[in-house]
């Protein structure tokens, strides 16, 4: 079964700390995502990556930064932690081409910024 | 004092009743299409995905429908059971400076009364 694992279910961290959220994918998958969700706004793109060490902005990069080294991991990083960055972050994956369209999400961590 | 927010559409359905899904989405160059499920504490799962090139497509106890004139997209689920609560969320295919993403609706919040 394909399988997309965020590092963390839960994490409370204090404002102006740096966090780093984890996701690992077994699929071999050539691309991978990071969105936020927000109750009333649906999923919004932070950034994602379509290979090793590429990355590309989404629609509210602000505040934050990805890295991708391996094929496998996209983590998504957050320089300099805010209240208003309080919410549930959900990793994607997908394989090239445009007959799989279809991403494959991880469970989410909720993120909670004190 | 207490806060505001956007709330998510909501729909109530009896068991054994059939629901629809309504969409809106906005670019008509759009060519792709996908309703994803999404439960309480687990990340979106696929559901169903249809093409421009279609205008219905069924799955087992689902179809889609696709309205390219009203740019109108629909998810209805038959015989509706318990484990069909969830919130349910369209996303359409939007291609920004050559790059492809996936862009989500805010949810509908489908609640199956026993």
């Amino acid at each position: 079964d394909v399988k997309v694992t965020q590092s963390s279910r839960y994490l409370v961290k204090r404002t102006g700390e740096k966090v780093f959220l984890e996701c690992v994918q077994d699929m071999d998958h050539e691309n991978m995502f990071w969105y936020r969700q927000d109750p009333g706004l649906g999923l919004r793109l932070i950034y994602f990556s379509y290979d090793v060490k590429m990355k590309e902005k989404g629609d509210i990069p602000e505040g934050y930064s990805v890295s991708r080294e391996k094929k496998e991991r996209f983590s998504l990083i957050l320089e300099s932690a805010s209240t208003n960055q309080t919410s549930m972050y959900l990793c994607a994956s997908k394989t090239l081409g445009e007959a799989n369209e279809k991403l494959f999400f991880g469970s989410g961590t909720q993120l909670s910024v004190l | 004092g207490e806060s505001v927010g956007l709330h998510l559409p909501t729909l109530s359905v009896q068991e054994g009743d059939n629901s629809i899904i309504n969409c809106a989405y906005s670019n008509s160059a759009s060519d792709y299409f996908i309703w994803y499920k999404q439960e309480s504490g687990k990340g979106p799962q696929f559901i169903i995905d249809i093409r421009s090139n279609m205008d219905k497509r069924q799955g087992q106890r689902v179809t889609v429908l696709l309205n390219k004139t009203v740019k109108h997209l629909s998810l209805q689920i038959a015989a509706t059971q318990p484990g069909d609560s969830a919130v349910y969320f369209c996303a359409e295919k939007t291609t920004n400076f050559g790059n492809e993403k996936l862009t989500f609706g805010t949810g509908t919040r489908l609640t199956i009364i026993p």
